[in-house]
């Protein structure tokens, strides 16, 4: 069974940064590009940026509103994703998810979702 | 801002059938890019509802059902149940935002 599970947030000041994980099982992990998102307190989903697989030459690509603040990494010995995030302001707070994503069709969309981790930023 | 634009909600009795409608543009949807749909229950991560415009997932009841046209695309539920009532989102792909994957505004659903 496919399964992913996002850890690391928490109470974050404003102007720090951040490391997320996203441990993933089920599923060939180098196989896949991982995305990553966030939901603000009463929002839609908003995507925050993709790796892609080895194959692929781990492509990033970085939602506009994210870039410059924002890194991806992967580590495919232990089927793990990274989502870096600096300068962190009040506007980051919300849950943080991650997905596989099929990076073989032009529209990908995304079929495993854990529970997400909640950051808050609060001084 | 979300780049497609769902209705706000929608409603209905126990049985009925309702629709959501998404509408894109020409750099999204207009472009034939696929749309999935996502269902979220409250406190819950989104679950993949629709894929690939009318595609069902394996245990997604054939209740669910998706279809596209032109810059458009819509979910209908039919026979609806007390455990529908969510928010359902659409998403696809955006070739003017670089690389962009892009969702919808959200419609919740509401069992009167």
């Amino acid at each position: 069974e496919v399964h992913v599970v996002e850890s690391g947030g928490g109470v974050i000041e404003p102007g720090q940064s951040l490391r997320l994980s996203c441990s993933a099982s089920g599923f060939n992990f180098g196989d896949y590009a991982m995305s990553w998102f966030r939901q603000a307190p009463g929002k839609g989903p908003e995507w925050v940026g993709v790796i892609r697989s080895k194959g692929y030459g781990e492509t990033r690509k970085y939602a506009e509103s994210m870039k410059g603040r924002v890194s991806l990494s992967r580590d495919d010995f232990t089927n793990t994703a990274y989502l870096e995030l600096s300068r962190l302001t009040i506007g980051d707070t919300g849950v943080y998810y991650c997905s596989r994503e099929n990076e073989m069709v032009a529209s990908p969309w995304f079929d495993s979702w854990g529970r997400g981790t909640q950051v808050t930023v609060s001084s | 801002q979300p780049v497609l634009t769902q209705p706000p909600s929608v409603s209905g009795a126990p049985g009925q059938r309702v629709t959501i409608s998404c509408t894109g543009t020409s750099s999204n949807i207009g472009s034939g890019y696929d749309v999935h749909w996502y269902q979220q229950l409250p406190g819950t991560a989104p679950k993949l509802l629709i894929y690939g415009n009318k595609n069902r997932p394996s245990g997604v009841p054939d209740r669910f059902s998706g279809s596209k046209s032109g810059a458009s695309a819509s979910l209908a539920i039919a026979g609806l149940q007390s455990d529908d009532e969510a928010y359902y989102y659409c998403q696809s792909y955006d070739d003017s935002l670089s690389g962009s994957r892009v969702f919808g505004s959200g419609t919740k659903v509401t069992i009167l």
